[in-house]
């Protein structure tokens, strides 16, 4: 079973400012099982980025993922105030699909 | 527009049993798999059980396997979680997800999700 470590589990940051999320898989999951949600306060997630670097429909350009194997990467770029959020990692490569404990971005 | 709306959730005492529906729209629901994820008050995201867009694969995580069983009705295009002999841990807000054409997919759209609540 894969497990997904995220760091930090608080990131404080300020509008404008980039933000760089990490996720470590406990084993190879390639770049292309790698996910990335967003989660508002009383809110469903929201698929941000898929097979590590896709961005999902509608999602800005501010939004961009990396990384290959065990070790992956959110970036957010000039963060906006509707960008304050948790954001899990997640892998699909095979059952079960395992989120990351989450990394919550605050100002 | 895809949407998923589940329902079904309420407060249980330990022991008994509930079925949560959810009810898809705005897409080949019988071409995709679907699944429920969990989320414990104040904790993160935990998948609970996925079903295979040919219908013929179900999966369980292992605190669940045996008490739960995941379900569709493709002439209605309704996801069903039935889940009996619940316990405190049970307890959260479950997502009925939709995903690609297999388990192996990101979930790319979720519902807005429903409260399950088991307490004496």
């Amino acid at each position: 079973e894969i497990v997904m470590t995220q760091s930090p589990a608080t990131l404080s940051v300020s509008p404008g400012e980039t933000a760089t999320l990490s996720c470590r898989a406990s084993e190879s999951v390639s770049s292309y099982y790698i996910a990335w949600y967003q989660q508002k306060p009383g809110q469903a997630p929201r698929l941000l980025m898929y097979d590590a670097s896709t961005r999902a429909t509608d999602i800005p350009g501010r939004f961009s993922g990396s990384g290959s194997g065990t070790e992956f990467t959110l970036t957010i770029s000039s963060l906006q105030s509707e960008d304050f959020a948790v954001y899990y990692c997640q892998h699909y490569k095979n059952w079960p699909p395992a989120f990351g404990q989450g990394t919550r971005v605050e100002i | 527009d895809v949407q998923l709306l589940e329902s079904g959730g309420g407060l249980v005492q330990p022991g008994g049993s509930l079925r949560l529906s959810c009810a898809a729209s705005g897409f080949t629901f019988s071409s995709h798999a679907m699944g429920w994820v969990r989320q414990a008050p104040g904790k993160g995201l935990e998948w609970v059980s996925a079903l295979s867009g040919s219908g013929g694969f179900t999966y369980y995580t292992d605190s669940v396997r045996g008490r739960f069983t995941i379900s569709r009705d493709t002439s209605t295009d309704t996801l069903y979680l039935q889940m009996n002999n619940l316990r405190a841990e049970d307890t959260a807000i479950y997502y009925c997800t939709k995903l690609g054409y297999g388990v192996n997919y990101p979930s790319d759209h979720w519902g807005q999700g429903t409260l399950v609540t088991v307490s004496s």
